[in-house]
C-alpha cells in the first residue's frame, strides 16, 4: 500500500525557516516525481513545487519561488520542503503528493499524505 | 484568483445528475489533460479522475469526465450523500511552468 507521512510542521515566526518531511512507502520511490501542495485556512489547494523522479528537474510556483527549495533522498525514500523567509500567507496545510510518473509536467498527483500544519505568526 | 475558474458551489438531490465546470486557457486546459480531485470535510484531497476521463481503481463509474477546448467538466449521475464534497480540477500550465488548480466547488447533496 502506497503510503506518505508528512511530519515537521509547526509554528514559526515571519522571516523564519522550517523543514517539513515526507515518508513514502508502498513503491519504488526513484520512478515518481514528487510534489507539495498547501492550502490555507477555509481556501482550495495551492500546487507549490514539484521534482522528478530523478532529481534532476525542479519546478516552484511564483509564490515560493527563491524561497522554498525541495529536494528528495533516496536512502531514507524521504522528500524535503525547505521554507525559508517564512512570510505569514505561507500558513497552511502543507501536504505531500506522489505523481502519476517520472515527470512533474506531465503526471498529476495520485496519492495524498494527510498533511502538516505550518503556522507562521508573530 | 484562481487560474482555472470553477462554480464555488453547486448542489442536488439523491439519484440526480450534476456537472461542475472549470474553464481555463490555451496554456493551461487547452493544452494538457484534466485531474480531478474529491476532498472530503477534514480530510486530505483524493485523484477521482485523471487524463480528463480516466478513473483509477475504485472510483465508481458514476464519475465521468470531458473537456472541450478550453474548458472541462466533471459528472456526478446518481447523486449519493457521501458525495458531498469539494471538487477540484487541475492541470500543468504551459505559460506558468506549473501545476494549477481551480477555486474548488462545494457540491451540497439535498
Amino acid at each position: 500500500e502506497v503510503q506518505l507521512l508528512e511530519s515537521g510542521g509547526g509554528l514559526v515566526q515571519p522571516g523564519g525557516s522550517l523543514r517539513v518531511s515526507c515518508a513514502a512507502s508502498g513503491f519504488t520511490f526513484s520512478s515518481y516525481a514528487m510534489s507539495w501542495v498547501r492550502q490555507a485556512p477555509g481556501k482550495g489547494l495551492e500546487w507549490v513545487t514539484g521534482i522528478s523522479g530523478s532529481g534532476g528537474t525542479t519546478y516552484y510556483a511564483d509564490s515560493v519561488k527563491g524561497r522554498f527549495i525541495i529536494s528528495r533522498e533516496y536512502s531514507k525514500n524521504t522528500l524535503y520542503l525547505q521554507m525559508n523567509s517564512l512570510r505569514v500567507e505561507d500558513t497552511a496545510v502543507y501536504f505531500c503528493a506522489k505523481n502519476q510518473g517520472q515527470l512533474v509536467d506531465y503526471y498529476g498527483m495520485d496519492v495524498w499524505g494527510q498533511g502538516t500544519t505550518v503556522t507562521v505568526s508573530s | 484568483q484562481s487560474v482555472l475558474t470553477q462554480p464555488p458551489s453547486a448542489s442536488g438531490t439523491p439519484g440526480q445528475r450534476v456537472t461542475i465546470s472549470c474553464s481555463g486557457s490555451s496554456s493551461n486546459i487547452g493544452s494538457n489533460t484534466v485531474n480531478w480531485y474529491q476532498q472530503l470535510p477534514r480530510t486530505a484531497p483524493q485523484l477521482l479522475l485523471y487524463n480528463t476521463n480516466q478513473r483509477p481503481s475504485g472510483v465508481p463509474d458514476r464519475f465521468s469526465g470531458s473537456n472541450s477546448g478550453t474548458s472541462a467538466s466533471l459528472a456526478i449521475s446518481g447523486l449519493q450523500s457521501e458525495d458531498e464534497a469539494d471538487y477540484y480540477c487541475a492541470t500543468w500550465d504551459d505559460s506558468l511552468n506549473g501545476w494549477v488548480f481551480g477555486g474548488g466547488t462545494k457540491l451540497t447533496v439535498l
